[in-house]
């Protein structure tokens, strides 16, 4: 059982370039997320999904889109990067139990543009 | 939209002492108050919760407390040791909403 996977763990890029950060989850959880992490600014959420071929627009959306084909997978495209997207990106799958919602993050990728 | 306020944002106790992280959040449908740990280059991890219809909440040495009056809620940590050196981040969700809004998180070191 992995849990939740991101790949690649690093990656520089040049503004402009385009890429995708691969999320997968083998927990059969129906809610995953986007978040991306900022020296004193906590986690922000940037999409996320309540199920396959469901998404939605979290606090930070632009400049990414994603996209859920599968319950398994949660890619999260940059189109066009700049250096503000410099970041760690965090994917969680989570479950919700008796209105409880237990968030599970995958390692990180952590993302230089220049 | 929901905004989860944090403080402090770092914090330095000694061995053995307590320490107490506390948030407020602003949106009175928030039900739901989850805190996770960071350690240094690794993920976040969930160490306790707490939903709205209980005051209190304690695991060992870790508690969290709710006052939904005030709309604030605090981690409290006693017997402190090296190993909760740590990023503690607090959040809160509304009921039928599953994402998360986290505060900006407390760097908490425990010195030896």
């Amino acid at each position: 059982n992995a849990g939740v996977t991101q790949t690649p763990k690093f990656q520089v890029l040049k503004t402009g370039q385009s890429m995708t950060l691969q999320c997968a989850q083998d927990m059969n959880h129906e809610y995953m997320s986007w978040y991306r992490q900022d020296p004193g600014m906590g986690l922000r959420l940037i999409h996320y999904s309540v199920g396959a071929g469901i998404t939605d627009q979290g606090e930070v959306p632009n400049g990414y889109n994603v996209s859920r084909s599968t319950t398994e997978d949660f890619p999260l495209r940059l189109l066009s990067a700049a250096p503000s997207q410099t970041s760690v990106y965090f994917c969680a799958s989570s479950y919700s139990t008796g209105g409880t919602v237990e968030a599970f993050f995958g390692q990180g990728t952590r993302l230089t543009v220049v | 939209g929901e905004n989860v306020e944090q403080h402090p944002s770092t914090l330095s106790v000694q061995e053995g002492d307590s320490a107490v992280i506390k948030c407020t959040y602003s949106d009175s449908a928030s039900n739901y108050f989850p805190w996770y740990k960071q350690e240094l280059g690794k993920r976040p991890q969930l160490i306790i919760d707490i939903r709205s219809n209980v005051g209190e909440k304690k695991d060992q040495r870790i508690a969290v407390t709710l006052n939904k009056t005030a709309k604030h809620f605090s981690l409290h940590i006693t017997e402190t040791q090296p190993e909760d050196s740590a990023v503690y981040f607090c959040a809160a969700s509304r009921a039928g909403r599953r994402a998360l809004t986290f505060g900006s998180g407390t760097r908490l070191q425990v010195q030896p």
